[in-house]
């Protein structure tokens, strides 16, 4: 079942420029993941941050999760056109790696 | 490199007829997969999971009669949407843990286009 809301729906930015997107989720977790997702192909794993954690830096991305709020929050610093993709936050409850995904964030870096 | 591979890419068929989907690890050996269906512009749903060696276990609301799953081996499950229809056109994506930590790796995905 799909558990998250992701917040925006959709995001265009200039190249250099941070973009941030949140996800909300309804029940309690073993962990959270963002994937990156270009147009009509697989996901990438981008991140996971367990429940015990509060925040984790991969990169140019810095991941945040707030369990008392049941959200959490993506940012990429510095983007660039590559970073033109869908993201999505997923839920594993129970770590069994069956994932409830979010419904996206579509990300526009314009040159 | 990809460590989890689908075929076909893409497959056109007709409705009615039956379209087979593959997904394997291609390096490590995987008890468990899971699949997945993405409709245009929207997120990915859980259909259900595959075992090795038993049943697939399904998700609410999806037909285990009309998508059958077939863990043949350690490296391999197959998915069959069976008599399909133009609803079922959609992409299915599949994925596998890699035994020892958290992460899992998502095939490249199979868009099912079904006329």
């Amino acid at each position: 079942s799909q558990q998250g809301e992701e917040d925006p729906q959709a995001l265009s930015i200039q190249e250099g420029e941070n973009a941030t997107m949140n996800c909300s989720y309804k029940t309690s977790i073993n962990n959270l993941q963002w994937y990156r997702q270009n147009s009509g192909r697989g996901l990438v794993h981008l991140i996971l941050i367990r429940s015990n954690e509060r925040e984790k830096h991969s990169g140019r991305l810095r991941v945040t999760l707030d369990t008392s709020k049941k959200s959490s929050s993506l940012l990429i610093t510095a983007s660039r056109a590559a970073d033109t993709a869908s993201y999505f936050c997923a839920t594993d409850e129970a770590n069994d790696y069956k994932l409830s995904f979010g419904a996206g964030t579509t990300v526009t870096v314009r040159a | 490199g990809a460590v989890v591979s689908q075929h076909p890419s893409r497959v056109i068929c007709k409705s009615g007829t039956s379209v087979k989907i593959e997904c394997r690890s291609l390096d490590f050996q995987a008890t468990t997969m899971f699949w997945y269906r993405q409709f245009p512009k929207q997120s990915l749903m859980l259909m259900a999971t595959s075992n090795e060696g038993s049943k697939a276990t399904y998700e609410q609301g999806v037909e285990k009669d009309k998508f059958l799953i077939n863990h043949a081996s350690l490296t391999l499950s197959t998915l069959t949407v069976t008599s399909a229809h133009p609803e079922d056109s959609s992409f299915y994506i599949c994925s596998a843990p890699r035994g020892g930590g958290d992460t899992q790796y998502f095939g490249p995905g199979t868009r099912l286009t079904v006329l």
